[in-house]
């Protein structure tokens, strides 16, 4: 595709459930990004890919949320036991190269709703 | 202390008006800067970026930055009530890390 997709648009789960996000970056991009956008918040950096190495995972909010990536393209954002306070936008974006001066490129995201 | 700081707003001009949107940044080591436009609802879109001191101009849009003072602002020029939307400010660090502001909400008024 032209862009990077994720999927679910939209996601409703049960306090406790584990979920699973998906993102499909533009093709050639070698780098991948988590974030998550709380109502009316900035955007928070969860995790980047390089290939298929998570060189930074600072920004992962607790051991229950993990990221993979394989083949150098699909990423998989997985939140088990999810909790209300999960609930927000998860966006994706993709860079060509994943140098800090590149232009990340974003999907349309995936609102995630914990009941 | 957030690494990037921007005023929430909400920020309103009339049509046709300068917009100026200001953000700063906590990191000395930051080595580049990019505003990003986010409709409500929508991803964010990237307007700008700069790397270096001074200002860059594309269209109706200039970025500025000063890397002294720790500074970067975006200028709209004859404002169009299609700008309205929140501003973001991102930063990139060393290591590839990126960190966004909260945003500046805009409101064009006809």
């Amino acid at each position: 595709g032209a862009g990077v997709s994720q999927s679910p648009s939209n996601k409703v789960t049960e306090k406790g459930k584990d979920v699973e996000l998906r993102c499909d970056p533009i093709s050639g991009h070698t780098a991948l990004y988590w974030y998550r956008q709380s109502l009316g918040q900035g955007l928070e950096f969860l995790i980047y890919f390089q290939g298929n190495s998570a060189p930074d995972k600072s920004g992962l909010p607790s051991d229950r949320f993990s990221a993979e990536r394989t083949g150098g393209s699909v990423s998989t954002l997985t939140i088990q036991r999810t909790q209300q306070e999960d609930s927000a936008v998860y966006l994706c974006a993709s860079s060509r190269s994943g140098i800090n001066t590149d232009t990340q490129y974003f999907g349309p995201g995936t609102r995630l709703t914990v009941l | 202390q957030k690494e990037v700081e921007q005023n929430s707003g909400p920020l309103s001009v009339p049509e046709g008006a300068i917009a100026s949107l200001n953000c700063t940044y906590s990191d000395r080591g930051s080595q580049s800067f990019f505003w990003y436009r986010q409709y409500s609802g929508k991803s964010p879109e990237l307007i700008m970026f700069i790397y270096s001191n001074g200002d860059k101009e594309d269209g109706r849009f200039t970025a500025q930055l000063n890397k002294a003072s720790q500074y970067v602002s975006l200028l709209i020029r004859d404002s169009q009530p299609s700008d309205s939307a929140t501003y973001l400010c991102a930063v990139g660090l060393t290591g590839n890390q990126f960190y966004f502001g909260t945003g500046t909400s805009l409101t064009v008024i006809p």
